[in-house]
C-alpha cells in the first residue's frame, strides 16, 4: 500500500499567517495519463472532510483562493495563507493512484 | 445540488451485522461510483471500497474483504453497506461518498454489548 506521511502533526497559526502542511507518498504519485493523484482535504470539527484541492494542485469548488499546493511527484505542500478561523480542523492528504487509496493520518490547525 | 443523507447513529451488538445507506440526489445516481470511508475516533480516514450503481461492480480494500459488502438500489437512489462479524474495532464514523467533492454526514456505529 502507498504510505502517505504528514508532517507536522499540528501546527498552531496566528490568524492571518500563513501555514503550510507537507504530505511525502512512498510512491510515486504521477499516473501514466500525466495526473498527479494527491488530493487534499479538511475536516472542521464535528463535520465531514470536504475537498480542497484534487490532482495535487486544482482548487475544488467553492475553496478560496487562500489554498494553494504544489509539489513532485512524491512530496506535496499544502499552502494556507492569511489563516481564518474557519480553517481549524484537520488537514488529510490522499491519493488516487492505485488500489487501496490511502490517506495520510492528518494535520490538525489550530490557531494561537 | 448532490446531496448523500446517510441512515442514522446504530448502536449494536458484538458478532451481529448492521446496513447503514446512502441515499443520493441531485444527480444521475447510476453514473458515478459510491466510496465508503471508515474514521475511527481519533483516527484518520481508511477507504473501504466502492460501487459503482450503474452495474453493480464493487471493488474492496482487500483490508475490509469477508467484512463489508456494499450494495445499491437503482430505484430508490440509495447506496448500501453492510458490516458483519462486528467487533469492537468496527466501532466508527462511516462516511459514503461520490468521488472525491460530495460526501454524506457520516454514519456513527458503535459495538457493544
Amino acid at each position: 500500500d502507498i504510505v502517505l506521511t504528514q508532517a507536522p502533526l499540528s501546527v498552531s497559526v496566528t490568524p492571518g499567517e500563513s501555514a503550510s502542511i507537507s504530505c511525502r507518498s512512498s510512491k510515486s504519485l504521477l499516473s501514466s495519463k500525466g495526473i498527479t493523484s494527491l488530493y487534499w482535504y479538511l475536516q472542521r470539527p464535528g463535520k465531514s472532510p470536504q475537498l480542497l484541492i484534487y490532482q495535487m494542485s486544482n482548487l475544488a469548488s467553492g475553496v478560496p483562493d487562500r489554498f494553494s499546493s504544489s509539489g513532485s511527484e512524491t512530496d506535496f505542500t499544502l499552502k494556507i495563507s492569511k489563516v481564518e478561523t474557519e480553517d481549524v480542523g484537520f488537514y488529510y492528504c490522499g491519493h488516487r493512484l492505485e488500489y487501496p487509496y490511502t490517506f495520510g493520518a492528518g494535520t490538525k490547525l489550530e490557531l494561537k | 445540488q448532490v446531496q448523500l443523507q446517510q441512515s442514522g447513529a446504530e448502536l449494536v451488538k458484538p458478532g451481529s451485522s448492521v446496513k447503514i445507506s446512502c441515499k443520493a440526489s441531485g444527480y444521475t445516481f447510476t453514473s458515478y461510483d459510491m466510496h465508503w470511508i471508515k474514521q475511527q475516533p481519533g483516527n484518520g480516514l481508511e477507504w473501504i471500497g466502492w460501487i459503482y450503481p450503474g452495474n453493480g461492480n464493487t471493488k474492496y480494500n482487500q483490508k475490509f474483504n469477508g467484512k463489508t459488502t456494499l450494495t445499491a438500489d437503482k430505484s430508490s437512489s440509495t447506496a448500501y453497506m453492510q458490516l458483519s462479524s462486528l467487533t469492537s474495532e468496527d466501532s466508527a464514523v462511516y462516511f459514503c461518498a461520490r468521488g472525491t467533492a460530495y460526501w454524506g454526514q457520516g454514519t456513527l456505529v458503535t459495538v457493544s454489548s
